[in-house]
């Protein structure tokens, strides 16, 4: 069973650029979350998918867009990027949406905005 | 809306010690699971111990456990005998319906030999 994986593993963007992170869940899990970690602080939701349809959004803008494919691999994709987008990004899958199900960590993608 | 509060930045314990950890939190949902993750250099979240809102006895994982005090929103994380490895950033989590978790800030532990 393979667990969740994240590529790239680091990035440098310019402001302005359009960037695609990408991470494939662990095997049989039909859901992914995505985190934007700052640095010293905690992961903030972005968005999440479920069966391919977006199903909850954080308080982040629209230039954060998403997939999740037939696989259940998925997609960030962040527009016009600003030097606040600079951050860890991590993908978490899980089995279900149930409350208690364990959301399992990708190493994320360190993204740097310059 | 949610909300995980984390009061110790840093934490320090010696080797073969107990530490503590604090955690409280907000909600108005009466179903919900909170959890803690531990966060090593690696930057893998991994998660440590688990607790349902609706049970009253305190989560166990081997050296790990929690102190839930539903009341007082309260769900704190006791390290025992406490290993180098366990040296990592720890975040307090919160989950309702649909997974999606709410964290607090977290909490640097460092372990020294």
């Amino acid at each position: 069973e393979t667990g969740v994986t994240q590529s790239p593993t680091h990035l440098i963007k310019t402001r302005g650029q359009q960037v695609t992170l990408r991470c494939s869940s662990q095997s049989g899990h039909n859901t992914v979350s995505w985190y934007q970690q700052a640095l010293g602080q905690g992961p903030q939701f972005i968005f999440q998918y479920y069966r391919e349809e977006e199903n909850g959004r954080g308080n982040f803008p629209p230039r954060f867009s998403g997939l999740q494919f037939p696989n259940y691999s998925s997609e960030l994709n962040v527009n016009a990027l600003e030097l606040d987008d600079s951050a860890l990004y991590l993908c978490a899958s899980s089995l279900d949406l149930g409350a208690g199900t364990e959301a399992f960590f990708g190493q994320g993608t360190r993204l740097t905005v310059v | 809306a949610q909300t995980v509060t984390q009061s110790q930045p840093e934490m320090s314990v010696q080797e073969a010690e107990t530490v503590t950890l604090s955690c409280t939190y907000d909600t108005s949902e009466s179903d919900y699971y909170l959890f803690w993750y531990k966060q090593p250099p690696s930057r893998q979240m991994i998660l440590v111990i688990r607790q349902e809102a609706y049970k009253q006895q305190n989560a166990t994982e081997n050296r790990f456990s929690v102190n839930f005090q539903k009341a007082a929103k309260s769900f704190s994380l006791k390290i025992s005998d406490s290993q180098l490895g366990d040296a990592a950033m720890y975040f307090c989590a919160l989950g309702e319906y649909g997974n999606k978790l709410v964290f607090g800030a977290g909490t640097i532990l460092r372990v020294k030999s």
